[in-house]
């Protein structure tokens, strides 16, 4: 177990709408990364937030926002849905020993847009 | 073409194979690469990370990284069973704060 958990485990949205996605990292780290991974491929970048705030964001639009707690906890919020939004979402929490940070990945949330 | 490339498979093998699974990249920016385990309907699982070229070791796994032809790979000995499951290459340009960029996995079966 990795000590990341995210919730909920499945949702199911229709185009168009928000959702929201929660995930509660291990104490102490202070990086967070949220990841997109379509059926069959690799997970995408979506951004990464440190100490509360954007610290990189992969190419995806606007309309894919996050937020980070000082609890370690933090959002994904997907607005105006569409089909192709559905996937698994992961997230990665990280801290640092040294040099190296290494992610550390939840189990995903598996949207389904229809 | 895509940053890092990675054949999908599927990889069908014995129980007590070795396999072999390769990942290639295109940005010599990378300098940290990592295997992750992902079972079916689970998130990625860290299996090993390494940042200089050769072998590093780990049990039954071996990690490979040729800088020089952009080139890693993941060996696993005396393959079991429990090892089905996709295997996802990931890479970073540093160790520290960076996006992973990942191949698009490889699913493997081990057939007892």
């Amino acid at each position: 177990e990795t000590g990341v958990t995210q919730s909920p485990t499945h949702l199911i949205k229709t185009r168009g709408q928000q959702v929201t996605l929660r995930c509660s990292s291990q104490s102490g780290h202070n990086t967070v990364s949220w990841y997109q991974q379509a059926l069959g491929q690799g997970p995408q970048f979506i951004f990464q937030y440190y100490r509360e705030e954007e610290n990189g964001r992969g190419n995806f639009p606007p309309r894919f926002s996050g937020l980070q707690f000082p609890n370690y906890s933090s959002e994904l919020n997907v607005n105006a849905l569409e089909l192709d939004d559905s996937a698994l979402y992961l997230c990665a929490s990280s801290s640092k020993r040294g040099a190296e940070e290494t992610q550390y990945f939840g189990p995903g949330t598996r949207l389904l847009v229809l | 073409q895509k940053e890092v490339e990675q054949d999908p498979g599927p990889l069908s093998v014995p129980e007590g194979a070795i396999v072999s699974l390769n990942c290639t990249y295109s940005n010599s920016a990378f300098q940290y690469f990592m295997w992750y385990r992902q079972y079916s309907r689970k998130g990625p699982e860290l299996l090993m990370y390494t940042y200089s070229s050769g072998n590093k070791e780990d049990g039954r796994f071996t990690a490979q990284v040729d800088k020089s032809s952009k080139y890693i790979s993941l060996f696993i000995r005396d393959s079991q069973p429990s090892d089905s499951a996709t295997y996802l290459c990931a890479m970073a340009p540093s160790t520290s704060g960076s996006r992973l960029t990942f191949g698009e996995g490889t699913q493997l079966t081990v057939n007892p």
